[in-house]
């Protein structure tokens, strides 16, 4: 167990549907990370928030967007959903900004129909 | 031409055999190296990390890395049928003040089937 927890562990949605996505990082850890696997891209980047404020913005789409909580929890909303969008979303958190050695979560799967 | 590259395998090896798994890259900014192991379904699980040129060692995984010609390696030694999973090779630059930017860049993932 990382200590990263992520809900809902599963969701299934139809398209252009809007879904939310939760994190809450490792106890300490000021640093989120959220990161999207497929089968075809593997393991992306999408954006960093580190202390309430984004510090680095991978693939993310526009209709995607995430923020991190005066409480440090985060969440990743996913807008007007395609089929292409199923895939594994994971939080990972760190302590400091620069990552060092992220800690994932167990991620949810989503499946866009 | 992926920054990053793994074998995907799939790679099947004896109980007990040492595996060697790899990643070249091609960004020259990477400086800090990570091997997550990753089981079906599950979040990938960090192993072994090193900013440094050489070998480290953790128990039955040492992580070796060559900056000079981009080539990482993962060796496992006495493998066992739990170490059967998909194995990820991550990396990412270091910023002005020695510690690693938050964005890895994953490799594809090696898949390892170690049977009895």
């Amino acid at each position: 167990d990382s200590g990263v927890t992520q809900t809902p562990k599963h969701l299934i949605t139809a398209t252009g549907q809007r879904v939310t996505l939760r994190c809450s990082p490792r106890s300490g850890d000021l640093s989120v990370y959220w990161y999207q696997q497929s089968l075809d891209q593997g393991l992306q980047f999408l954006i960093q928030y580190y202390n309430g404020e984004e510090r680095a913005k991978g693939n993310i789409l526009e209709r995607f967007s995430a923020q991190q909580f005066p409480d440090l929890h985060s969440e990743l909303n996913l807008s007007s959903l395609e089929l292409g969008d199923s895939a594994l979303y994971f939080c990972a958190s760190s302590f400091s900004p620069g990552g060092g050695d992220p800690h994932f979560g167990p991620g949810t799967r989503l499946t866009v129909t | 031409q992926k920054e990053v590259e793994q074998d995907p395998g799939p790679l099947s090896v004896p109980e007990g055999a040492i595996v060697s798994l790899n990643c070249t890259y091609s960004n020259s900014a990477f400086q800090y190296f990570m091997w997550y192991r990753q089981y079906s379904r599950k979040g990938p699980e960090l192993l072994m990390y090193t900013y440094s040129s050489g070998n480290k060692e953790d128990g039955r995984f040492t992580a070796q890395v060559d900056k000079s010609s981009k080539y990482i390696s993962l060796f496992i030694r006495d493998s066992q049928p739990s170490d059967s999973a998909t194995y990820l090779c991550a990396m990412s630059a270091l910023n002005a003040g020695g510690t690693s930017y938050g964005k890895l860049t994953f490799g594809q993932g090696t898949i390892l089937t170690v049977h009895p």
